[in-house]
């Protein structure tokens, strides 16, 4: 079945330094890639998210990168700050489905 | 009115108890989502409806029963749980119902913390 492979599990990084979070997809049919952030007991929160037709995007400190060919995608934070420290999931879709496929997150801890 | 919200917030339950969570959203929205969610793992889903009706249900156990009322409501009725069921259950929604050409957001609610005893 279709499946998205996250890594790394864990990530921590000092305060200021960029992080970066990989995810590979399995269906070529996903056309759907979200980004979400879920902090300690609460929602998941849409952070970013980009189209197949798209190779990049970005929102302030926020960037996607996305490899149709190799089936990556990628999550760049850059100066990274205490309050992003929080568990991130990607996720892809394909058209004509309703199922988001998630990864299975990563635990982001930005060093003060 | 931007958001998908959930009741209750948390719920303690016994195992031959009868209860029902509720979820709603008034934006529009056509497919509606339930989803498990145990700690450090990712929202795992559970059932779909597109139009008031269910399009996907993940071999759930039958102890879960989701209902669609209408397109604004959403229920998941819960009866005879067991321990293991406990988890935090969130409700979704996205714009658009089965196109092939959609991206469409999923808006989350804020969820309901089930532990069952």
């Amino acid at each position: 079945g279709e499946n998205v492979e996250q890594h790394p599990s864990t990530l921590s990084v000092q305060e200021g330094d960029s992080a970066v979070i990989k995810c590979t997809y399995s269906d070529s049919a996903s056309n759907y890639f979200p980004w979400y952030k879920q902090e300690l007991g609460k929602r998941p929160q849409l952070i970013i998210d980009i189209r197949s037709n798209v190779g990049e995007k970005k929102d302030q400190r926020i960037a996607v990168t996305l490899n149709k060919t190799a089936k990556h995608f990628s999550l760049h934070i850059t100066e990274t700050q205490p309050e992003d420290s929080a568990v991130y999931f990607c996720a892809a879709k394909a058209g004509g489905t309703y199922k988001y496929i998630f990864g299975t997150g990563t635990r982001l801890k930005v060093l003060a | 009115d931007t958001e998908v919200t959930q009741t209750p917030k948390h719920l303690v339950m016994g195992m031959t108890n009868k209860k029902s969570l509720k979820c709603e959203q008034h934006m529009g929205h056509r497919a509606m989502y339930w989803y498990k969610q145990k700690a450090k793992k990712p929202p795992e889903l559970m059932f779909v409806y597109s139009y008031e009706k269910l399009s996907i249900n993940e071999s759930v156990p039958s102890r879960f029963s989701p209902e669609c009322p209408n397109s604004s409501l959403l229920n998941l009725h819960l009866h005879a749980l067991q321990p293991e069921d406990s988890a935090l259950y969130l409700c979704a929604s996205t714009p658009k119902g089965l196109l092939l050409n959609s991206y469409n957001e999923q808006f989350f609610g804020p969820g309901t913390r089930l532990t069952v005893l």
